[in-house]
């Protein structure tokens, strides 16, 4: 089973900021990787697959990163939006499909 | 315009069944791969179950092989989750997913996600 791990656990920006998010693999999955955002008492929403592509209808304020077991996701300026928890998941080899623990962008 | 309109879930007693249903609309149902993914409560994401946009492959979480069974009705654009034998460590929120990739055939996917429904609470306490 391959292991996502992502840091921080938790990110704290200002609105208007720059986040960086980090998500590890333990072995690579070379490009197959998606990330999504999930706000409170939502389900999660698809923004980057493919570790670069943008999801139909995503701003491009959203940028991902990355190849084998090394992958970011970058939003330029935080909307209020954006405050949420994001979720790495590799889709390369499974099953099982996996998914990182999350981590939880809130306001400074 | 995509949708996935769940139903099923609701508060079953340790070792009781339960049956999950995602209705999709606004695309081709049979076209594409389905799954289940779950959320225990304040907890992450976890993949329970795919099944190929023909029905011909299933995959399972080893949590769950055994014990739930992924079924699908092209004809009526449904999706379903028949969970047997549940425990408390199967409290969550489940949502039904659609896989991104398109196949006419209904035999290719990808194994990401890019519509979900709006989940559906199963609770399983005595």
């Amino acid at each position: 089973e391959i292991v996502m791990t992502q840091s921080p656990a938790t990110l704290s920006v200002s609105p208007g900021e720059r986040a960086t998010l980090s998500c590890r693999a333990s072995q690579s999955v070379s490009t197959k990787l998606a990330w999504y955002r999930q706000k409170p008492g939502q389900a999660p929403r698809l923004l980057i697959y493919g570790a670069s592509t943008r999801a139909t209808g995503i701003p491009a304020r959203f940028g991902g990163s990355g190849s084998g077991t090394e992958f970011t996701l970058t939003i330029s300026s935080l909307q209020s939006e954006d405050f949420a928890v994001y979720y790495c998941q590799q889709y390369y080899n499974w099953p099982p499909l996996t998914f990182g623990g999350g981590t939880k962008v809130e306001i400074k | 315009e995509v949708q996935l309109l769940e139903s099923g879930g609701g508060l079953v007693q340790p070792g009781g069944s339960l049956r999950l249903s995602c209705a999709g609309s606004g695309f081709t149902f049979s076209s594409y791969a389905m799954a289940w993914v779950r959320q225990a409560p304040g907890k992450g994401l976890e993949w329970v179950s795919t099944i190929s946009g023909n029905g011909g492959s299933r995959y399972y979480a080893d949590s769950v092989k055994g014990r739930f069974t992924i079924s699908r009705d092209n004809s009526k654009n449904t999706l379903y989750l028949q969970m047997n034998s549940l425990r408390a460590d199967d409290t969550a929120v489940y949502y039904c997913a659609k896989d991104l990739h398109y196949d006419s055939s209904g035999y290719y996917y990808e194994g990401c996600f890019d519509y979900w429904g709006q989940g559906n609470l199963v609770t399983v306490s005595s």
